[in-house]
């Protein structure tokens, strides 16, 4: 079967570095998709990763290891608004969006 | 990013009653438009995928003819929960796919309570 894990929920300081780690078993990959959905919002685009290493984009950087099944979000110098959960997707073969359930970051001053 | 318009943003409506939820895409062709459904503290849940002009493939479990989904143009498509009962209230997000990998866009979500 498919199947996405990351950890339920995380607690950070403000200011401090977060790392959010998502594994994953498809058929097929096509790519791993970061999101970031706030409580009763849409979630929101994040990253694509397809190729192994790191993409950073400004306080944001992903990282993927396609042998490992594997990638993390790292989010530094965070901030009160960065409290959110955080979804990793992965495409599979047929194009399908598989989700993970989600990461809760609780952000303490 | 491209912008999505999802709406309404919330609706409240009687048990047995119809509601429709609007996708528009407003600055590009969405040849490809999802819809999901998400429940409190759980992931999304894709419900059905929907090209335009064409039937929408529906996932595993999920009623065809109580989640009628209609994708007229190339930036719009709607969903229409008929017949609705307390456990469809959930959260409905349409995504619309611009036909490039990884290039999707989600609407705001439209929060549906039954009562």
């Amino acid at each position: 079967g498919q199947n996405i894990d990351q950890p339920t929920e995380m607690t950070a300081t403000e200011g401090a570095i977060v790392q959010i780690n998502c594994t994953y078993q498809t058929s097929g990959f096509n790519g791993l998709f970061w999101y970031q959905q706030h409580a009763g919002e849409a979630p929101t685009f994040l990253s694509y990763n397809v190729l192994d290493g790191l993409e950073e984009k400004g306080r944001f950087s992903s990282f993927l290891s396609r042998s490992k099944g594997y990638s993390y979000l790292l989010l530094k110098e965070l901030q009160m608004k960065d409290s959110a959960s955080y979804l990793c997707a992965v495409m599979d073969s047929n194009y399908q969006l598989i989700w993970g359930a989600g990461t809760k970051l609780i952000i303490k001053p | 990013g491209a912008v999505v318009s999802q709406h309404p943003s919330w609706v409240i409506c009687k048990s047995g009653t119809s509601v429709k939820i609007e996708c528009r895409s407003l600055d590009f062709q969405a040849t490809t438009m999802f819809w999901y459904r998400q429940f409190p503290k759980q992931s999304l849940m894709l419900m059905a995928t929907s090209n335009e002009g064409s039937k929408a493939t529906y996932e595993q479990g999920v009623e065809k003819d109580k989640f009628l989904i209609n994708h007229a143009s190339l930036t719009l498509s709607t969903l229409t929960v008929t017949s609705a009962h307390p456990e469809d209230s959930s959260f409905y997000i349409c995504s619309a796919a611009t036909g490039r990998i990884g290039e999707a866009f989600f609407g705001q979500g439209t929060r549906l309570t039954v009562v």
